[in-house]
């Protein structure tokens, strides 16, 4: 059964970068059949897409956040990240990963439970 | 930007009783592939949101029945036929035919 799992500081403080990393198990992130997404959600709002990763490396990003943010993957620990530069209040969110699905990338279909990421000084 | 609605924001129904969703979206979903890049999630209280349906109707395995999606172009909705009381949350619906995806504000659905 493939499980995701966000990891990585809780609070980070202004103009810093956030770092998390997904680590997945039960499946291969090197599989052609999937990409691997990054979503987030400021407390009590709704969902905003990150980006998203293949197994190739080819990346995908939100424009409105793309001078910020870098998704990569290591192989060898199955697992994938986000880092986002420059943060600030507005970057506070709960920080979700997922798995989509290549035959329609908008089938996000198994995802992290989710990581606090808290930005304060 | 595709912009996604969604009415009502929230709902409060009554076990047993239908609800019903609307979700709409500034262009339209229809892809060149034949495909509508259409999906439907719901968050459940404290969890991640989950699939429901793909390309505006397609039940994920182990959805239950009681959830039909329905729509073309540029307008959708989503239907419970009998609500239960595990169908509470904030249902969202999320376009991918143009990056970046975008879902829609969601609708809180309650038990009366």
């Amino acid at each position: 059964q493939l499980q995701l799992q966000e990891s990585g500081p809780g609070l980070v403080k202004p103009s810093e970068t956030l770092s998390l990393t997904c680590t997945v198990s039960g499946g291969s992130i090197s599989s052609s059949s999937f990409y691997w997404g990054w979503i987030r959600q400021p407390p009590g709002k709704g969902l905003e897409w990150i980006g998203t990763i293949y197994y190739s490396g080819s990346t995908y990003y939100n424009p409105s956040l793309k001078s910020r943010v870098i998704i990569s993957l290591d192989t060898s620990k199955n697992q994938f990240s986000l880092k986002l530069s420059s943060v600030t209040a507005a970057d506070t969110a709960v920080y979700f990963c997922a798995r989509q699905d290549v035959r329609g990338w908008g089938n996000f279909d198994s995802w992290g439970q989710g990581t606090l990421v808290t930005v304060s000084s | 930007d595709i912009v996604m609605t969604q009415t009502p924001l929230s709902l409060s129904v009554t076990p047993g009783q239908p609800a019903s969703i609307s979700c709409k979206s500034s262009q339209s979903l229809l892809h060149s592939d034949g495909k509508t890049h259409l999906f439907w999630y719901l968050q459940k209280p404290g969890q991640p949101p989950q699939l429901l349906i793909y390309e505006v109707s397609k039940r994920l395995s182990g959805v239950p029945d009681r959830f039909s999606g329905s729509g073309s172009g540029t307008d959708f909705t989503l239907k419970i036929s009998r609500v239960e009381a595990e169908d509470v949350g904030v249902y969202y619906c999320m376009q991918s035919i143009q990056l970046p995806f975008t879902f829609g504000p969601g609708t809180k659905v309650d038990i009366k």
